[in-house]
């Protein structure tokens, strides 16, 4: 099993939809959780840091649920330049590895 | 502004020979990391390493080998190239505090041919 699992997608919404995008992770002892785009194969960038209480950054809203170990990101108002894949990231602890999943894309379509 | 750097942004070279990619960071970072990005398989660890002399193996090292002679580089070695190994790798560098995001430099582009 993959240390860090996303459905693959791709997902095709219209512009101005809700999309949501889930992310499960096998460690329990994962510490610090992220969110990164990467456009067509160009570096990742970060999106946003995933806290515990969920938090919001304008029409993205990350969210973390431990007890069911895994995150989710909530994209509202969706532009088609929000076109990317979306990286769910893990890391253990400060001083440690961070783990990728493999990506959800998505594509907006006027 | 600090930035890391990757060399060279493409390369093509030929099954057997020794390759190796560079790694350049400004920011200072402990951590430093570097992964492989195929289609359906997306960002795969290869080597890490967490300061000056340390180096660790991630998920798909068979083949390859770094160093770390100094906090700003990382080198990548690929011992004897092989076609399995044509792949866009990314290089990645960490502070060392929880929520500290990872930088990523522009990705190489190998093809062993």
């Amino acid at each position: 099993r993959k240390e860090v699992e996303q459905d693959p997608g791709p997902f095709n919404v219209p512009e101005g939809a809700t999309v949501a995008f889930n992310c499960t992770y096998s460690n329990s002892a994962s510490q610090s959780f992220f969110w990164y785009r990467q456009d067509c194969r160009k570096e990742p960038k970060l999106l946003m840091s995933v806290y515990s209480s969920g938090n919001e950054d304008g029409r993205f809203t990350a969210q973390l649920n431990r007890a069911s170990q895994y995150i989710s990101l909530l994209i509202r108002d969706s532009k088609l330049s929000d076109s990317a894949t979306y990286l769910c990231v893990v890391a253990y602890s400060s001083a440690s590895k961070i783990i990728f999943g493999s990506g959800t894309r998505l594509s907006i379509r006027p | 502004d600090a930035e890391i750097t990757q060399s060279p942004r493409h390369k093509i070279t030929e099954t057997g020979r020794q390759v190796t990619l560079a790694c350049h960071q400004t920011w200072n970072h402990n951590n430093m990391f570097w992964y492989r990005q195929d289609l359906g398989h997306g960002l795969r660890l290869i080597h890490y390493s967490y300061g000056v002399h340390d180096t660790n193996k991630g998920e798909v090292s068979d083949g390859y080998s770094v160093s770390r002679s100094n906090t700003e580089d990382l080198p990548l070695t690929l011992e004897s190239a092989a076609s399995s190994q044509t792949s866009v790798y990314f290089c990645a560098s960490r502070e060392s505090q929880d929520r500290s995001e990872a930088f990523f430099g522009q990705g190489t582009r190998l093809t062993v041919v």
